[in-house]
């Protein structure tokens, strides 16, 4: 079956700007998680998702970060005033939603923050 | 702060060698134990979890965990060129549903 899904692959944007990231997990899947991860660095935990609602959004580093995920399924994670620090591969992974089950990472949205 | 640590290397073994890699973690609630690997460019990719003191194994792959040294680790016997990657130990906490990830160890295996 499809695997996770990230649209756009890349993204280059000005510092200032609005973006929104989007995430397709696997189907099925009720849990659905952002990361974020840096040149030389592990991923960092963004937000995870238990279907409709954020269960944990204690990994945004500020509010300029946003996501949503309105109907159960496909995520948006949206920043606003991007600043070059933001510059990153967001990851989005899915699980199927219990305790413990393995996360499965889509490819991830580079972006570039100039 | 609850802490993965790995060492970042280059860890280089020639082909066909055992590579070991090593995870040691800050949080004794940690309930289960990850290992991904990562190709230059590429998103994670899960290569076995552990949640049990002691060794699983998986083809050339065998996990350890040791919970009262707050250690985990991974050997990857036969060491092919293939395997030439990133290897990013990850942990789940106690509390939460959020993996812990460390840096990455990088390994080359050599011809």
């Amino acid at each position: 079956g499809a695997g996770v899904s990230q649209t756009p692959s890349n993204k280059v944007t000005e510092k200032g700007k609005y973006v929104e990231l989007r995430c397709d997990p696997i189907s099925g899947h009720t849990a659905l998680y952002w990361y974020r991860q840096s040149l030389g660095q592990g991923p960092e935990f963004l937000i995870y998702f238990q279907g409709t609602g954020a269960a944990d959004d204690s990994g945004l580093p500020n509010d300029r970060f946003f996501a949503v995920r309105p109907e159960g399924s496909v995520s948006t994670l949206k920043i606003q005033r991007t600043e070059r620090g933001d510059s990153a591969v967001y990851l989005c992974a899915s699980s199927p939603g219990l305790e413990g089950e393995t996360q499965y990472f889509g490819p991830g949205t580079r972006l570039l923050v100039l | 702060q609850k802490e993965v640590e790995q060492n970042s290397g280059p860890l280089s073994v020639p082909e066909g060698a055992i590579a070991s890699l090593n995870c040691t973690y800050s949080d004794r609630g940690s309930q289960s134990f990850f290992w991904y690997r990562q190709y230059s460019g590429k998103s994670p990719e899960l290569i076995m979890f552990i949640y049990s003191n002691g060794d699983k194994e998986d083809g050339r792959f065998t996990a350890q965990l040791n919970k009262a040294s707050q250690y985990v680790s991974l050997l990857i016997r036969d060491s092919q060129p293939s395997d030439s990657a990133t290897y990013l130990c990850a942990v789940r906490g106690g509390s939460g549903y959020a993996l812990n990830f460390g840096k990455g160890t990088s390994l080359l295996v050599t011809p």
